[in-house]
């Protein structure tokens, strides 16, 4: 079962909001990333947690806040958010075995929050 | 520098017909790999395959089939007998063991619309 679910779907939010946008995955991976992906163009990486810690932040805005509470979950805390920020926000996993030789994991995605920030 | 050049934007075909997807990638990396994935309207992004730099077989699974060409550096996707279930966005991405190797490096998909 190569299943990472994401809610919600969809989320309209005011820039003086507060969201969250949650992930998860019963894969047993350890590595969990968050994408943000604007139309007609590939994913960004924003975050990668490997092991419940954060270790790749792609100078994401700190009105993104990433959160991983155990190995399964994964959030991203949304605050005070700017028009520009209305994208398609994609959660994956991967395995992630040790620290060397990582790069042929394959990421599975979920199927994304769509984003409309007014 | 690693990149990774999908050079089609858009295709068109009509159902049944056969349609090739380039991807061409740069790397000074020996040990890579590549990726293949498929974004259709809902947006979810489905793996396809994973292909090491080590392995050049070419593999088929059903209508789709993957050519690996070191040579040219070229991991190009065809679809046979296309279907309108094929419409679709496909990325190719690349992985290394150089540098960063968390991140995978995108092309900028090639959209492919199958029409009935």
């Amino acid at each position: 079962d190569t299943e990472v679910t994401q809610t919600p779907k969809h989320l309209v939010m005011g820039m003086t909001n507060k969201k969250s946008l949650k992930c998860e995955q019963h894969m047993g991976h350890r590595a969990m990333y968050w994408y943000k992906q604007k139309a007609k163009k590939p994913p960004e990486l924003m975050f990668v947690y490997s092991y419940e810690k954060l270790s790749i932040n792609e100078s994401v805005p700190s009105r993104f806040s990433p959160e991983c509470p155990n190995s399964s979950l994964l959030n991203l805390h949304l605050h005070a958010l700017q028009p520009e920020d209305s994208a398609l926000y994609l959660c994956a996993s991967s395995l992630r075995r040790g620290t060397s030789g990582s790069g042929q994991e394959t990421q599975y995605f979920g199927p994304g929050t769509r984003l409309l920030v007014l | 520098a690693q990149k990774v050049t999908q050079a089609q934007t858009e295709i068109s075909v009509v159902e049944k017909e056969d349609v090739t997807l380039d991807c061409v990638y740069e790397t000074r990396d020996t040990t890579y790999y590549l990726f293949w994935y498929k974004q259709p309207p809902s947006g979810e992004l489905v793996f396809l395959i994973r292909r090491n730099s080590f392995d050049e077989q070419n593999e088929i699974s059903g209508r789709y089939s993957w050519n690996f060409q070191k040579s040219t550096s070229s991991f190009n996707f065809t679809i046979t007998a296309s279907q309108v279930v094929d419409s679709a966005v496909y990325f190719c991405a690349l992985s290394a063991n150089g540098g960063n190797n968390r991140k995978l490096i995108w092309g900028l998909g090639t959209s492919l619309a199958v029409n009935p």
